[in-house]
């Protein structure tokens, strides 16, 4: 059973270029977590989605930033006209049920975006 | 809003020690608790999941407490190796989402 996959795991953009991050669950699970680790940071929550559908995205920055978990394929975290501040490690947890059911995150190993 | 603290910091022990770290919350209305590791340039590797109803779990070396009442978990690891050397970190869950603290930074030297 294959972990969570993310790719890019390593992406550099130059200012006010997007930024396309891909994360792929852990067979089975439904719920993913998207959180942000900047540079000796902890990690942020930023959005949590199901399938087609955002359920908490008060992590999200209002602008430039958006998320999506569609029926068929990853979820994906974009970022536009990116700007050096962006520059972070992005990561993706997936549970089996929501964190308030007592589920378990299992997490991938990240996309580290480098903006110049 | 809940918030997590880890403390030390950053903690350097000699190989074969005994050692805590600890983790605080503010809001005991979490649904589970969950410490893990993550080496440098790495993800999150899960290590013990506690939920709300337990008082401890242990793994191994590891052995994770929770008080909710206190809002208070500590991370016992006894008899410390160099491949421990790691950041840990702890999060609590509730509302939909996991909250972390900003880890503690453990290097067991040889």
């Amino acid at each position: 059973n294959a972990g969570v996959m993310q790719n890019p795991r390593h992406l550099v953009r130059r200012r006010g270029q997007e930024a396309r991050l891909r994360c792929s669950p852990m067979k089975g699970h439904s719920h993913v977590y998207w959180y942000r680790q900047l540079p000796e940071e902890g990690l942020k929550f930023m959005v949590y989605l199901q399938k087609e559908n955002i359920i908490d995205e008060s992590g999200m920055p209002k602008e430039r930033f958006s998320a999506e978990f569609p029926k068929e394929g990853p979820s994906i975290l974009r970022i536009q006209q990116v700007v050096r501040g962006d520059s972070a490690a992005y990561f993706c947890a997936s549970s089996p049920s929501a964190s308030a059911d007592t589920g378990e995150l299992f997490f991938g190993e990240g996309s580290r975006l480098t903006v110049l | 809003k809940q918030e997590v603290t880890q403390i030390p910091a950053a903690l350097s022990v000699p190989e074969g020690e005994n050692l805590v770290l600890n983790c605080s919350f503010t809001d005991s209305a979490i649904y589970n608790l969950q410490w893990f590791r993550q080496d440098p340039g790495k993800g999150l590797t899960s290590l013990l999941l506690i939920q709300s109803s337990q008082r401890e779990q242990t793994s191994g070396r590891l052995n994770a407490s929770l008080d909710k009442s206190s809002g208070r978990s500590t991370l016992y690891i006894a008899a410390s190796q160099p491949g421990d050397s790691a950041t840990y970190l702890c999060a609590v869950s509730g509302g939909g989402k996991s909250t972390f603290g900003d880890g503690t930074t453990l290097t067991v030297k040889p």
